[in-house]
């Protein structure tokens, strides 16, 4: 357990919206990143961040942003929310290069109708 | 097109029996990983395969690597309702040390006691 706190744990959101979703952690680990999980798709990588401020794309990114002001906090947002986006999306955290090993919360259920 | 494929996708059997989860691809993996997850967490590693041939055994599970680094198997001996739960395998590409994980499809395992 990395001290991983998702939030909202459940939103429910109109087409067009924008939607902020937090992963914080307390473990000082210096790898974040946030994935979907979708049925039939397994978890695809969204976005990542290897440090403060220094942020990557994933397999999934369009449609997505991500900020990393400080070393304890990842934001997810939506800038425009649309229906293909209704998933559940889970943040996790490494602790460094040479552990692989990833920490995972326990996931946001966004639901854009 | 899923780089991991895992079979079969969903698995329901009677308390006792054993199992195996398949976990494929036509790529070379440097190290895989196998998590478990359950209804509304993230998931939890059980294990990390490096080498290829390498077998690790946990308890009942049993988690074997190809030779080639392209598949890997799950084996649960005497399978009981407790393993019950979404399992998930996750490969890592090249010598990357982000933590950028491929993860497969999963298999959903239901054991009946």
């Amino acid at each position: 357990d990395a001290g991983i706190t998702q939030s909202p744990r459940h939103k429910v959101t109109e087409t067009g919206t924008p939607v902020t979703l937090r992963c914080h952690q307390t473990e000082n680990h210096r790898y974040m990143y946030w994935y979907r999980q979708d049925p039939g798709h397994g978890l695809r990588l969204i976005h990542y961040s290897y440090g403060v401020k220094d942020t990557d794309k994933g397999e999934v990114s369009d449609g997505y942003s991500v900020s990393r002001s400080k070393t304890e906090d990842f934001l997810l947002t939506l800038e425009s929310a649309t229906s293909s986006q209704t998933s559940v999306y889970f943040c996790a955290t490494k602790p460094g290069q040479s552990n692989e090993k990833l920490f995972f919360g326990s996931g946001t259920q966004l639901s854009v109708l | 097109t899923q780089l991991l494929e895992q079979s079969p996708q969903f698995l329901s059997i009677q308390e006792g029996e054993n199992l195996t989860v398949y976990c494929n691809s036509s790529s070379v993996f440097s190290s895989l990983q196998w998590y478990r997850q359950e209804p509304g967490e993230g998931p939890v590693l059980l294990v990390t395969v490096v080498t290829g041939g390498e077998v690790k055994k946990l308890k009942r599970l049993t988690f074997q690597f190809g030779d080639a680094r392209k598949d890997s198997s799950l084996h649960i001996t005497a399978a009981q309702p407790g393993d019950t739960g979404l399992y998930l395998c996750a490969g890592v590409r090249g010598s990357s040390n982000t933590g950028k994980l491929i993860f497969g499809q999963g298999t959903t395992l239901q054991v009946k006691p």
